[in-house]
């Protein structure tokens, strides 16, 4: 099956400055990579997501990068605010499934 | 904007006690999950379904672990006889088409099994 593996475990920033998540993947064949973000208590919500067929996708502050050699994709979040806060997971689907492997999860932390 | 909606919301059992997980999936879609998060760690997935019958399973989904559809609107997903470990929050999710989409999730099940 598929292995997410996810760096940093906590990440704390000062606001305004940037964030980097990274996640690996297992799957050479996984061709989909959502990046969720989760509220204490709340559920999971996507935030960004990114086909294989890509390298880079941007969405206002928030970018993800993909790396299909290295089987790493990360999430960038630039001019961090307080509610940025909070615990973010990648996934990758096994190829040729739906379901979702996530990783561990960064809880970020952005200091006013 | 549709969204997955979750019944109960917080659920409190004894041990051994069966329980019943209630979602109803956003109405067009056509895939079914249930994910299970216990606290502090990460989500990790249990089962999908499609098409009336379980496309895939994980091996924490044992013979405890039952999913149904009843009727055109929910999905549930039963737990025969609770143990302690099973205390988590349970989250449905729901996705219009296949792979490559985003799924959709509910707000959760806060289960506690004491």
């Amino acid at each position: 099956g598929e292995n997410v593996e996810q760096h940093p475990s906590t990440l704390s920033v000062q606001e305004g400055d940037s964030a980097v998540i990274k996640c690996t993947y297992s799957d050479s064949a996984s061709n989909y990579f959502p990046w969720y973000k989760q509220e204490l208590g709340k559920r999971p919500q996507l935030i960004i997501d990114i086909r294989s067929n890509v390298g880079e996708k941007k969405d206002q502050r928030i970018a993800v990068t993909l790396n299909k050699t290295a089987k790493h994709f990360s999430l960038h979040i630039t001019e961090t605010q307080p509610e940025d806060s909070a615990v973010y997971f990648c996934a990758a689907p096994r190829a040729g499934y739906s379901t979702l492997t996530f990783g561990k999860g960064t809880m970020l932390l952005v200091s006013p | 904007e549709p969204e997955v909606t979750q019944t109960p919301s917080h659920q409190v059992t004894q041990m051994g006690q069966e329980v019943i997980l209630r979602c109803v999936p956003i109405s067009n879609h056509l895939y079914f999950y249930w994910y299970r998060q216990i606290l502090g760690q990460k989500v990790e997935f249990l089962v999908s379904f499609y098409n009336n019958e379980i496309s895939e399973k994980s091996e924490i989904f044992d013979d405890q672990f039952s999913v149904e559809r009843p009727d055109g609107s929910n999905f549930t997903l039963k737990i025969r006889s609770t143990k302690l470990e099973d205390s988590a929050m349970y989250f449905c999710a729901s996705m219009p088409y296949g792979t490559g989409y985003e799924q959709y999730f509910g707000p959760g099940t806060r289960l506690t099994v004491t």
